[in-house]
């Protein structure tokens, strides 16, 4: 069956632009994460998505990263006002109802000049 | 609060040899372990998991991990090593958010390199 998928595979944008990118669960999960990887901070939690629960925000950096759910299925993760510290590989991963195994998806390198 | 330590940045191995990539865990209560691998412009990969039961667990492209609770440890292993197993991998405690919920957290990461 298909897995998780993400879009774009790559971004270069201008810092101060905003970007979105865009995660396709696999179907029937209800859990979303986001995840950023990057050089400096490895593997680190942005935000968590449930059924049509409140989300859990409590790992984005700052108040420039917002996410949202619609229909409970595809996610949009947004970054407002790109700076460069935001380079990195954006992840996103599924998981069944009271799963305890993520499945990832191939990510958004996110590359901001 | 949980962490998990990966020791090694990177692990060399010759083809047919066995390997080991080592990962320490600091939780409080039962752990929930994970071992993903991650080739170069893919996504993580899930390998195994330790949620209770079995101290060896079994995984994908026959590598297994061992748990041990007094050593905190859950180090991957393979009998024998494959050109094809070079890549990143990443060990990962499961995590409590507020709601009940859980994340992931990650070990910085283990490059292995085998060699032909």
């Amino acid at each position: 069956g298909a897995g998780v998928s993400q879009s774009p595979s790559n971004k270069v944008t201008e810092k101060g632009k905003d970007v979105e990118l865009r995660c396709d669960p696999i179907s029937g999960h209800t859990a979303l994460y986001w995840y950023r990887q990057s050089l400096g901070q490895g593997l680190e939690f942005l935000i968590y998505f449930q059924g049509n629960s409140a989300p859990d925000k409590s790992g984005l950096p700052s108040d420039r990263f917002s996410a949202e759910r619609t229909g409970g299925s595809v996610s949009t993760l947004t970054i407002q006002r790109t700076q460069q510290e935001d380079s990195a590989v954006y992840l996103c991963a599924s998981a069944g109802q009271g799963a305890d195994t993520q499945y990832f998806g191939p990510g958004t390198r996110l590359t901001v000049l | 609060a949980q962490s998990v330590a990966q020791p090694e940045d990177q692990v060399n191995v010759a083809e047919g040899n066995p390997l080991t990539v080592k990962c320490t865990y600091s939780v409080s209560g039962n752990p929930y372990l994970f071992w993903y691998v991650q080739y170069p412009n893919r996504g993580l990969q899930f390998l195994l998991k330790y949620i209770t039961g079995d101290n060896l667990v079994k995984g994908s492209y026959g590598f297994e991990a061992e748990f041990n609770k007094s050593q905190t440890s859950f180090h991957l292993k393979k009998p024998s090593a494959l050109v094809s197993d070079s890549a990143l991998y990443f060990c990962a405690v499961r995590a409590s958010l507020t709601g009940g919920y859980n994340k992931l957290i990650f070990g910085a990461g283990t490059r292995l390199a085998v060699h032909p």
